[in-house]
This record gives C-alpha cells, sequence and structure tokens, in this order.
C-alpha cells in the first residue's frame, strides 16, 4: 500500500542553519512526489515536485529536495534558514499509474530561532 | 485571479446542525476536491470530483455529502454536525487527475462542532 512517513513532527533550527526535513514513501510503483508549504492560517502551496527526470529537484524559495529510489526518500533541504521559512511543511506522494491518488505526509512543522 | 476560495472563514455549529461549505475556483480546472486537516495526520481526502455532475467518495466520506453542478463550484456538505467533524477543511483544484499536476488549495475553513 502507498503510505508517506515524515521523521519528526517538529523540526527547530537556528536562523542561517540548514534545514533538513525527512520523507519517506513506499510505492510499488514509480511514484511522483511532493512538497508542499503551508504558513499559518494560510492553504498549501506546492515547494516542488519530482515526475521524471533529474533526481535533484529545485523549488521555491532556496529549498531543494533529492528522490533517492534506493532508500525511498525525498528529503527536503536548505542551505541557510530564514525565520520566514518557519512553516508546515508536507511531503506527499502520488502513483504513477493514472490513478487518482495523493496520499499527504503528517507534516512536518519547522521553527527558525533567531 | 482568486484562484480557489472558500466560505466562510471560520463557523461554530451545534452538534445536529446542518450547514455547507462552499469551494470556488476560477482556473478552469476539472478536477476538485475536498480534505480536511487535523493535528498529526496530515490531510486526509473527504470527497473528490473529476468534472462537473460528477462525485466520488475519498478516504473519509461517512458524514459529508458534496455537489458539482458548476464545474467552478464545488460544496461540501454535514447534515448533522458532530464534533468529530471539528477540523480545517481545504478544498483544492487541479487541472486533471493525472498524478503529476499539483493541487491548488483555498485557504481553509475552520470548523468547530459544539
Amino acid at each position: 500500500a502507498q503510505s508517506v512517513t515524515q521523521l519528526g513532527s517538529h523540526v527547530s533550527v537556528s536562523e542561517g542553519a540548514l534545514v533538513l526535513l525527512r520523507c519517506n514513501y513506499s510505492s510499488s510503483v514509480p511514484p511522483y512526489l511532493f512538497w508542499y508549504v503551508q504558513y499559518p492560517n494560510q492553504g498549501l502551496q506546492l515547494l516542488l515536485k519530482y515526475t521524471t527526470g533529474a533526481t535533484l529537484v529545485k523549488g521555491i524559495n532556496g529549498f531543494e529536495a533529492e528522490f533517492k529510489k534506493s532508500e525511498t526518500s525525498f528529503h527536503l533541504t536548505k542551505p541557510s534558514a530564514h525565520m520566514s521559512d518557519a512553516a508546515e511543511y508536507f511531503c506527499a506522494v502520488s502513483l504513477n499509474t493514472g490513478g487518482f491518488k495523493t496520499i499527504f505526509g503528517a507534516g512536518t512543522r519547522l521553527f527558525v530561532k533567531a | 485571479n482568486a484562484g480557489v476560495t472558500q466560505t466562510p472563514k471560520f463557523r461554530v455549529l451545534k452538534t445536529g446542525q446542518s450547514m455547507t461549505l462552499l469551494c470556488a475556483q476560477d482556473m478552469n480546472h476539472e478536477y476538485m476536491y475536498w480534505y480536511r486537516q487535523d493535528p498529526g495526520m496530515g490531510l486526509r481526502l473527504i470527497h473528490y470530483s473529476v468534472g462537473e455532475g460528477t462525485t466520488a467518495k475519498g478516504e473519509v466520506p461517512d458524514g459529508y455529502n458534496v455537489s458539482r453542478l458548476k464545474k467552478q463550484n464545488f460544496l461540501l456538505g454535514l447534515e448533522s454536525a458532530a464534533p468529530s467533524q471539528t477540523s480545517v477543511y481545504f478544498c483544492a483544484s487541479s487541472p486533471s487527475g493525472t498524478d503529476y499536476n499539483e493541487q491548488f488549495f483555498g485557504p481553509g475553513t475552520r470548523l468547530t462542532v459544539l
């Protein structure tokens, strides 16, 4: 069965430090992978996505993620955290079957300390 | 473009009351979705629609009904609200059901059932 696991419901970093948010998935077929960001009292917006091709994907606001098939992972990183990055981040996976199923992870709330 | 809008933003109901949440999108998207977001559980799909006049059940459909009479609108109804339906509800839309398409989210409706 398809599933998404985000390790750590809360992550705290200092401003300027590396951001690493972990996402692992399980899927019996090649997945499409997404990261969404949710700022307080707002809806989700797409940060980046992997469909096919290059496994290192760059998104908005300096974030990037790498699809590692052998590790079934799609971790999100940013070299230097900014206060404005404080938000909740959701990893999501869709099956490459032409079907209609996107599964969201439980979310990781990122805190950025001054 | 306004994107995806939701009405109302907040609502408090008593157990047994009914209400309808309205979602509207101006992007001419075929697909629309209703999710609920609960702490630690990510987003769970309630119902979705692949086009005007069609609806289908998602992961947690019980206690909810939907209608898609017009392409741009997707209504979510609660016939007899229960405290377990206290949640934040998000509407989303996408150009099609192709799995690599991102979903565009509304700002959410915060519903409390007493």
